[in-house]
């Protein structure tokens, strides 16, 4: 089946150690995007990629970054992760922008400690 | 600030009725509506969307309504089933269904007993 793969499902890393979440996709969508969701709130867009363009939301920390080297792997940089970090990070698709609706991954939750 | 509030956080309902969920928004430019669905431990998926050029829109026992004045939406399930117990997202965006951006509410868990 085509689907969105984040891995790992839960990744636990320590205050100030740099983290890579991992998202695959095998829908050969344009665009992927990152989104952020911390307990009892909206998720929140990070950024996203349309191919290999990338696009940073303007709030957006700096500690955040993001690679796409090919059309099926995107991947989450946090280089300096905070305890304020700790969320659900949801990597979605599209065909093109909007497209009627994304394709979710499962989420990777991160903790920090 | 929050620009898509849904305001109930929860919100439990016999099998068998009518299911509403509601969400409002305070950006009027916002023209394209989405409603997601989140079982845990799953990702959101899309269930049904709505342009601002239509103020209803049904796929099923899905129905959402759209009134633009009120800036108000909501999604109607009937009947309800226990497998629509989830986590239901409304979603908005700028710029119709091509828009990239979509701005989340923070959900409604909606729990279907038998």
């Amino acid at each position: 089946d085509a689907m969105v793969i984040q891995n790992p499902r839960y990744q636990v890393t320590q205050f100030g150690k740099p983290v890579t979440l991992s998202c695959s996709q095998t829908l050969n969508h344009n665009v992927m995007y990152w989104y952020q969701q911390k307990s009892s709130q909206a998720p929140k867009l990070l950024f996203h990629y349309y191919d290999k363009d990338f696009n940073n939301e303007a709030d957006t920390p700096d500690n955040f970054q993001s690679r796409r080297p090919n059309t099926s792997f995107c991947f989450l940089d946090i280089r300096s992760p905070g305890l304020g970090d700790a969320a659900m990070y949801l990597c979605a698709t599209s065909r093109h922008y909007g497209d009627g609706g994304y394709t979710f991954g499962s989420g990777t939750r991160l903790t920090v400690v | 600030d929050q620009q898509v509030k849904q305001n109930s956080p929860s919100l439990s309902v016999q099998e068998g009725r009518i299911s509403i969920l509601n969400c409002d928004y305070t950006n009027s430019m916002f023209d394209y509506f989405l409603w997601y669905k989140k079982y845990p431990a799953e990702g959101p998926t899309f269930l049904i969307s709505i342009s601002s050029i239509k103020d209803k829109n049904e796929d099923g026992r899905f129905t959402v309504f759209l009134n633009k004045s009120a800036k108000h939406l909501s999604l109607h399930i009937v009947p309800s089933q226990p497998g629509d117990s989830a986590v239901y997202f409304c979603a908005a965006s700028v710029g119709g269904a091509g828009s990239y951006q979509l701005t989340f509410g923070k959900g409604t868990k909606l729990s279907v007993i038998p």
